[in-house]
């Protein structure tokens, strides 16, 4: 099993730009969870999947959309990139719900937006 | 005040001793503990879960004080490979959200 694996690794942006986030799951998991990471922040929420075609937000949505129309894809959206949105994106999911259970983290997308 | 509070370290030690950290939350109504184990420009892996009743998993111990609430992690006989950043995650039902420390680098040394 590949686990969560996320698309691309890497990417370079102009404000303004826009551009999708892939995120894959082969677990058959129920929920999937997008997190940014920022120096001295922590992971924060934001947007998640309780199953295919649900989304909700969560702590930070602002600027991003989502979608979930397979059950192991987990897109997220950025349409008009901003510096604010530099950061790393990780991708996760869990196999029930987003309190109790271990949630199983993709590599990260490292993006920069100038 | 932030809802989970983690010293960020670097804490260096070396091989074979014995370290401890911290987290502090500030939601009484939290109920549910984790620790994660993140290595450089990777992403975060479950390392245990905290229970009530404290739990122990080989060379790691983690440990709840809800009166004062904090938890806490301890590590003995460390090794080289322990060097990671370590990330609090704490659970409130209410908010039925993770929140994640920023995490408290240990580096350990020869």
């Amino acid at each position: 099993n590949a686990g969560v694996t996320q698309t691309p690794k890497f990417r370079v942006l102009k404000t303004g730009q826009s551009m999708t986030l892939l995120c894959a799951q082969d677990m058959n998991h129920e929920y999937m969870y997008w997190y940014r990471q920022d120096p001295g922040m922590g992971l924060r929420l934001i947007h998640y999947s309780v199953g295919e075609g649900t989304t909700a937000k969560g702590e930070v949505p602002d600027g991003y959309n989502v979608s979930r129309l397979k059950k192991q894809n987990f897109l997220l959206g950025l349409e008009s990139a901003a510096p604010s949105q530099t950061s790393v994106y990780f991708c996760a999911s869990s196999d029930r719900g987003l309190a109790a259970y271990e949630q199983y983290f993709g590599p990260g997308t490292r993006l920069t937006v100038t | 005040r932030k809802e989970v509070e983690q010293d960020p370290g670097p804490f260096n030690v070396p091989e074979g001793a014995t370290v401890a950290f911290n987290c502090t939350y500030s939601n009484s109504a939290s109920q549910s503990f984790f620790w994660y184990r993140q290595d450089c420009r990777k992403e975060p892996k479950l390392l245990m879960s905290v229970y009530s009743s404290g739990n122990e998993d080989g060379r790691f111990t983690a440990q709840l004080n809800r009166a004062s609430q904090y938890i806490s992690l301890l590590i003995r006989d460390s090794k080289l490979s322990d060097s990671a950043t370590y990330l609090c995650v704490v659970v409130s039902y209410n908010t039925d959200k993770l929140i994640f420390g920023t995490g408290t680098r240990l580096q350990v040394f020869p």
